[in-house]
C-alpha cells in the first residue's frame, strides 16, 4: 500500500498517559495535515506541515498536544497527559506542494480511547 | 468565519431513486469546495471537486456563489452508493480544509 499510512491503528490509554502516533505519508508529498475526528462530526484540522516546518497550528491544539515532521518525511503527534476528552480518531494527510488545493490523501487513522 | 453546514445526518433512499446531498458554507472569499466519501470500513477519499466540474462514479456538484451551496446529486442510487459523505472548504490555497458533520447514505434495494 503506497498511501498514508499511521500507526498504531488504535490505542487504548489510561488516563494521564502520554501517547504518540505516527503517519508516513505518500513519498512525494510535501504537505502534511493532522485532523481529528469526534464520533457524529467531520474532521477538524489540528496541524499542518510543509516540509519538516510547521505552519499553521488549530486551536484545537492545547499545550498537551505537540507534532513534529524533523525531516520532512514522517510525523508524530504527542497527546501529553491525556484526558477522556482525548478520545477521537486522529487523521493524518497528505497532499503535493506543486498544485494549489490539490487532493490530500487521508490515512486509515488512529481511535484513541482514554479510559 | 467559515463554516460548513450539512443539515442531513442521514438520508434513505430507495436503489434507483434520486438523491441530494445539501451543503452549505459560509466563507468571505472564493473558496475551493470538496466532497469526500467514506466508503465502510475505508479512508476517507476525495470523490469530486467543483473546479474539476466532473462527474465521478454519476455524481455531479455545481457551486452556487449566490446561495453558497455546492449539493451534491445523482440522479439514480446504487447500493455502492451507501457511505458516509463529507463537504468540505479550502480557502487557503495550501489545502487545509474545514469539513461538514457528514452525510451518512443508506440506499436500499
Amino acid at each position: 500500500d503506497t498511501g498514508v499510512s499511521q500507526d498504531p491503528r488504535h490505542k487504548i490509554t489510561k488516563r494521564g498517559q502520554n501517547v504518540t502516533f505516527r503517519c508516513d505519508p505518500i513519498s512525494e508529498h510535501n504537505r502534511l495535515y493532522w485532523y481529528r475526528q469526534t464520533l457524529g462530526q467531520g474532521p477538524e484540522f489540528l496541524t499542518y506541515f510543509q516540509n519538516e516546518a510547521q505552519l499553521e497550528k488549530s486551536r484545537l491544539l492545547s499545550d498537551r498536544f505537540s507534532a513534529e515532521r524533523p525531516k520532512g518525511s514522517f510525523s508524530t503527534l504527542e497527546i501529553q497527559r491525556t484526558e477522556q476528552g482525548d478520545s477521537a480518531m486522529y487523521l493524518c494527510a497528505s497532499s503535493s506542494i506543486r498544485v494549489m488545493n490539490t487532493e490530500a490523501f487521508f490515512g486509515q487513522g488512529t481511535r484513541l480511547t482514554v479510559v | 468565519a467559515q463554516r460548513v453546514t450539512q443539515p442531513e445526518k442521514l438520508l434513505s433512499v430507495f436503489k434507483g431513486a434520486p438523491v441530494e446531498l445539501k451543503c452549505n458554507y459560509s466563507y468571505s472569499g472564493s473558496p475551493e469546495l470538496f466532497w469526500y466519501v467514506q466508503y465502510s470500513r475505508q479512508r476517507l477519499q476525495l470523490l469530486l471537486r467543483h473546479i474539476s466540474r466532473e462527474s465521478i462514479k454519476g455524481f455531479t456538484a455545481d457551486l452556487n456563489k449566490g446561495e453558497t451551496s455546492f449539493h451534491l446529486k445523482k440522479p439514480f442510487a446504487q447500493e455502492e452508493d451507501s457511505a458516509m459523505y463529507y463537504c468540505a472548504l479550502s480557502g487557503s490555497g495550501w489545502g487545509k480544509l474545514q469539513f461538514g458533520a457528514g452525510t451518512q447514505v443508506v440506499v436500499t434495494p
